[in-house]
């Protein structure tokens, strides 16, 4: 199947810092979309972006389908923004789902 | 709006033990998913539906059964518990395959544990 590598696997951030991070995938895609996993477990839709860029607050994602990779940006982050940061992608040809590791994110105070 | 609701919440099995999963959600949406998360891993796909009576397999399909009777309900089975079974399992449902309205949303989880 196709392979999903997200980075990085970690980050530890100053509240007020900004920050990327990157979903690499392996083969064309018609969905994708990052999702936020809350230190609760909830998992909640950000972005459906299979192309292209959006903006949604201080949250913004920009994935460049030739290319195969999708960037999500925090900026002026907040400690509510800690958490996993998955990317999720669905090939041409089927209907599944492929999610990627996540990046996990601490925002301290 | 609930949204998709997930029933148990937390679960603990004896190896060998039978359970089902039930997922509803109040979306009308078509389609539906299954995916268990295990410790710093994402999320796999076990099986999923596309509409009333349909299922399809996904990437761990084994060891679990599942079944779309009505719309709104996607139910998944474990026949006979393993120890590697202990994950957390999320159902999904999306509206429609294509287009904005292709976005999954998710239920809260459940946890189960296979002793």
């Amino acid at each position: 199947g196709i392979q999903v590598e997200q980075s990085p696997p970690d980050l530890i951030l100053q509240e007020g810092a900004n920050s990327t991070l990157r979903c690499n995938f392996s083969d064309s895609v018609n969905n994708l979309q990052w999702f936020h996993q809350n230190p609760w477990g909830q998992l909640i839709n950000l972005f459906y972006i299979p192309s292209g860029t959006k903006q949604n607050g201080r949250l913004s994602a920009t994935t460049v389908a030739t290319e195969r990779y999708s960037l999500l940006y925090i900026s002026s982050s907040q400690t509510t923004d800690s958490g996993v940061y998955f990317c999720a992608v669905r090939p041409n040809t089927g209907n599944q789902f492929y999610f990627g590791t996540g990046t996990s994110l601490t925002v301290i105070p | 709006n609930a949204g998709v609701t997930q029933t148990p919440k937390f679960r603990v099995l004896k190896t060998g033990q039978s359970m089902t999963l039930l997922c509803a959600q109040d979306m009308n949406h078509e389609y539906m998913y299954w995916y268990r998360q295990d410790p710093g891993m994402g999320l796999r796909l076990i099986h999923y539906s596309v509409g009333e009576g349909t299922t399809a397999k996904g990437e761990v399909p084994d060891g679990y059964n599942v079944s779309r009777l009505k719309k709104q309900n996607f139910l998944l089975g474990l026949e006979s518990a393993a120890p590697s079974q202990t994950s957390v399992y999320f159902c999904a449902s999306s509206y429609v395959a294509g287009g904005p309205t292709d976005t999954q949303y998710f239920g809260p989880g459940t946890r189960l544990t296979v002793l």
